[in-house]
C-alpha cells in the first residue's frame, strides 16, 4: 500500500533562518506531487505541484521554492523566513495517470516564525 | 473571484439535523470535484467524489451542476463525530493535476 510520510512534524524558527521541509512516497511510482499552505483558520493556499523529477509549478509568488530531486521526494525550502511564512504545511500525492486525481495527505508540518 | 467558493459558516446543528453545505468554481474546464474532510488540527481526508449524476455514500449525498458551475454536499441524520471542516475540491486545469481547495465551511453537530 501507499504511504506518505512528512518532517519535521513541527518547528520553531526565527525570522530570517533558512527552511527545509521533506515529503517522501512509498509505494508508487511517477506521483503527482504537491505543496499546500495553510494560515491559521484559513483554507488550502496551493503552493507547488510536479508532475515528475524537476518539474515544479509555483502557484504563488513568494520566498519559497521546490525540488523534485527523486521520482517520490518533495522538498520545501526556504532561504529567509518571513513572519507570513508559519503554517501548516501539507504534501500531498496522487496517481500520475488518474483522471479523478485524487489526493493524499501527509501529517503536515506545522511551522511556527518568531 | 476567488476560483473556489464555499460558504465559512460555521453551521451549528443538533444531532440528526439535515445539512447541506454548497460550493462554486469559476473554471469551466474544471474536470473533477470531491469533498474532503479536516478535522482540528488534522490533514484533509477524502470524504466523495462527485459525479454529475450525482452520488451518495450512506448518510452524505453530493451533487454537481456543470450548468451552473455549482457543487453541494447533503449530510443527513448528524451525528457529532460530523463535526468537522468540509472542504470543496475542484481539479482546475486540463490536464486535471491543479488541485484547488475551497476555504471551508465549518460543521459544529451539538447533542
Amino acid at each position: 500500500s501507499q504511504t506518505i510520510h512528512q518532517w519535521p512534524a513541527t518547528l520553531v524558527q526565527p525570522v530570517g533562518s533558512p527552511l527545509s521541509l521533506e515529503c517522501t512516497v512509498e509505494g508508487t511510482s511517477n506521483p503527482n506531487l504537491y505543496w499546500y499552505r495553510q494560515a491559521a483558520g484559513r483554507g488550502l493556499q496551493l503552493l507547488f505541484y510536479s508532475v515528475g523529477i524537476g518539474q515544479i509549478s509555483s502557484e504563488v509568488p513568494q520566498n519559497l521554492s521546490a525540488s523534485r530531486p527523486q521520482d517520490r521526494q518533495f522538498i520545501l525550502s526556504s532561504k529567509k523566513l518571513l513572519l507570513s511564512d508559519s503554517g501548516f504545511y501539507l504534501c500531498a500525492w496522487s496517481v500520475r495517470a488518474s483522471g479523478a486525481n485524487v489526493l493524499t495527505f501527509g501529517a503536515g508540518s506545522r511551522l511556527t516564525v518568531l | 473571484r476567488k476560483e473556489v467558493e464555499q460558504d465559512p459558516g460555521p453551521f451549528n446543528v443538533p444531532e440528526g439535523a439535515t445539512v447541506a453545505f454548497n460550493c462554486t468554481y469559476s473554471n469551466s474546464a474544471s474536470q473533477s470535484f470531491f469533498w474532503y474532510r479536516q478535522d482540528c488540527r488534522k490533514e484533509p481526508k477524502l470524504l466523495m467524489s462527485v459525479y454529475s449524476s450525482g452520488n451518495e455514500d450512506g448518510r452524505f449525498t453530493a451533487q454537481l451542476n456543470r450548468a451552473s458551475q455549482y457543487i453541494s454536499l447533503l449530510i443527513r441524520d448528524s451525528k457529532l463525530s460530523d463535526s468537522a471542516t468540509y472542504l470543496c475540491v475542484v481539479n482546475a486545469n486540463t490536464g486535471g493535476f491543479k488541485t484547488i481547495f475551497g476555504a471551508g465551511t465549518r460543521l459544529f453537530v451539538k447533542a
